[in-house]
């Protein structure tokens, strides 16, 4: 199993620019979680999907930030227009089913938006 | 008042220490309770789940005190590789699950 996949795994943008952040879950895992880590404010949940439907979108900071999921295996977090508050790390998460037994985690996309 | 609370720590430990974590939750509906571990620069990775029979893996014991809503994990026999940080997660119904803060770990030689 590879694993939650994403990228890129760092990226680094101007100001005003759009972002993408790419996720594939483990297959078979219906629920997809996009998270953000800062130092200040530790991990956030942005957004969850089950069954390629978001679910709660309200901790998604601003309109800036959009996420969708056209299928079972692919994601993707979209910034737009990207700001410097945003630089941190963003990990996407998979589970089957609610996330009972746990999640996994991609190794993170590593923002920096100057 | 956070919903999952922990010390941040550091905790600093000499190799051989025994070493425990405590972790507070507000929701007494959570229902699934967690540790995760997180190396510097890395992704969370789930170390056990938590249960109120208690749960041990090799040198780690995990406990679980719904009466009181905390959770603890003792580490045995601390390892320089046991340096992280430990993250306490309560997974509350649906799909809300609450990550707390982290508690650092510094094992030393």
């Amino acid at each position: 199993d590879a694993g939650v996949i994403q990228s890129p795994r760092h990226e680094v943008t101007e100001m005003g620019q759009e972002v993408t952040l790419r996720c594939k879950p483990i297959s078979g895992h219906n629920s997809l979680f996009w998270y953000r880590q800062t130092m200040m404010r530790g991990l956030e949940l942005l957004i969850y999907f089950n069954n390629n439907v978001p679910i709660d979108d309200s901790g998604m900071p601003e309109d800036r930030f959009s996420a969708k999921m056209p299928n079972a295996s692919f994601s993707t977090l979209k910034i737009q227009p990207s700001e410097p508050r945003d630089s941190a790390v963003y990990f996407c998460a998979s589970s089957p089913g609610e996330g009972r037994g746990g999640y996994t985690f991609g190794s993170g996309t590593r923002l920096t938006v100057v | 008042r956070k919903e999952v609370e922990q010390d941040p720590g550091p905790f600093n430990v000499p190799e051989g220490a025994t070493v425990a974590f405590n972790c507070t939750y507000s929701n007494s509906a959570s229902q699934s309770f967690f540790w995760y571990r997180q190396d510097c620069r890395k992704e969370p990775k789930l170390l056990m789940s938590v249960y109120s029979s208690g749960n041990e893996d090799g040198r780690f014991t995990a406990q679980l005190n719904r009466a009181s809503q905390y959770i603890s994990l003792l580490i045995r026999d601390s390892k320089l590789s046991d340096s992280a940080t430990y993250l306490c997660v309560a997974h509350t119904g649906g799909f809300k699950t609450i990550f707390g803060a982290g508690t650092r770990l510094f094992v030393k030689a």
